[in-house]
This record gives C-alpha cells, sequence and structure tokens, in this order.
C-alpha cells in the first residue's frame, strides 16, 4: 500500500517571501504519479501542479515549483513570492499510474497562512 | 465550460437515514471518483466509476454504495448514518483512469449527521 507523509501541520510565511512544504511518501512501484492540491476555505479541492515519477525535470507553473527527490521518495512544493490568496490547506497526493482505475492517496494537509 | 457539480451543498440527516449525494463530471470525462474528507485530514478513496462499471472501492462498509449513469454523473448512495459519517464528501471527474490522472473536484457535500 501506498503512504504519503505531510510533517508540518502548519507553517506561516510573509507575503512575497518563500516558502517551502514537505512530503515524503512510499511505495514500491516505479510508474506513478505526485501531485500537489490546494484547498481554500470554499472547500474546492484546485490542482497545484502534477510531477510525473519518469520525469526527471522538476514540474514548475508559475510561482510554484517542486523538489522531486525520487530515490528519497520526496516531494516538496516550493512557492515564490507568496500572495494572500496562497492561504490553504495544502495537500500532498500520490496515484499509480497506467492501471485500469487509479486513486488519490492524500497526505493529512498542511495549513499555510500567508500573512501581509 | 462547467466544472464538476455536486448537490446539495449541505445536507443534515439524523443516524440511522439515508442519503443520497449527486455528482456531475466535467463535460467529455468519464471518470467519476468519490472521497470521504473528516475535518482534519485529508481526503479517503471511496469508490471509482469508470463507464458505468466499479473500477476501485476504498476501505469503507457495505453501507456505501454508489453508481453511475450513462450520462457519467453519479450517486453515493450511505445507509444506516452513523454519527461517524459526518464529513466533506468531495466527488472528482477524470478522463479516464490510468490515461490522465488528473482529477478535479467540485465543492464537496457537507454531511452532517445528529
Amino acid at each position: 500500500a501506498q503512504t504519503v507523509t505531510q510533517s508540518q501541520p502548519e507553517m506561516s510565511v510573509q507575503e512575497a517571501e518563500t516558502v517551502t512544504l514537505s512530503c515524503t511518501y512510499d511505495t514500491s512501484e516505479n510508474n506513478y504519479y505526485l501531485f500537489w492540491y490546494k484547498q481554500p476555505p470554499s472547500r474546492q479541492m484546485i490542482l497545484v501542479i502534477r510531477q510525473e515519477a519518469y520525469k526527471q525535470q522538476n514540474a514548475t507553473e508559475n510561482r510554484f515549483s517542486v523538489n522531486f527527490q525520487k530515490a528519497a521518495k520526496s516531494f516538496s512544493l516550493k512557492i515564490s513570492d507568496s500572495q494572500l490568496g496562497d492561504t490553504a490547506m495544502y495537500f500532498c497526493a500520490f496515484a499509480l499510474g497506467g492501471g485500469s482505475n487509479y486513486k488519490l492517496t492524500f497526505g493529512k494537509g498542511t495549513l499555510l497562512t500567508v500573512n501581509p | 465550460d462547467a466544472g464538476v457539480t455536486q448537490s446539495p451543498t449541505h445536507l443534515i440527516k439524523t443516524r440511522g437515514q439515508q442519503v443520497t449525494l449527486r455528482c456531475s463530471p466535467i463535460s467529455g470525462h468519464k471518470s467519476v471518483s468519490w472521497y470521504q474528507q473528516v475535518l482534519g485530514q485529508g481526503p479517503q478513496f471511496i469508490f471509482q466509476y469508470y463507464e458505468k462499471e466499479e473500477r476501485g472501492r476504498g476501505n469503507f462498509p457495505d453501507r456505501f454504495s454508489a453508481r453511475q449513469f450513462p450520462n457519467y454523473s453519479s450517486e453515493l448512495n450511505v445507509n444506516a448514518l452513523l454519527l461517524g459519517d459526518s464529513a466533506l464528501y468531495l466527488c472528482a471527474s477524470s478522463l479516464s483512469p490510468g490515461l490522465a490522472p488528473e482529477a478535479f473536484f467540485g465543492q464537496g457535500t457537507r454531511l452532517t449527521v445528529v
């Protein structure tokens, strides 16, 4: 079974600064995907960024980037130039690829607060 | 384009009752998954349906059931409600399982069991 661990229940950052959220996972598979989802108070889970395990290059989406360390099974999210609207719960998630079904396995989340 | 829509947004039920939650996926998406998110936790996988067939089931009791309709919309049913079933129920749609793994979520149904 796959597991996802987020060891930081809460973090805070000043507006315009950079923050890194940590995530580790455990799997014996080679074909998988990793995601970061954001859940603001509106409750809707919003996909922030995804990473395919077979790609060595780290994914980036505007101010969001990841540091994917496959051997260490680590997948951290860096948010640059933090904005007040980044305040939300952030969930790291794992999915096996290539199968006839797939499910997301989530971590417990990190509550990020961006302070003015 | 409309995103994933769920109804109702909030629901209060009494222990022992039955509840049906509904989900309409993004147009063109054929896979629907259901997740339960208890307060303070990450979502837990309940079911995945693709082309009206169950493709995956999480570790939930038989009181939980679901189905997918020809238009790819889905219903989640929970019988004999317990206080512990109080949670946010999230529906996610994707193109097809294993092909495009991005899941797009609705805003959820907040179920309170009293």
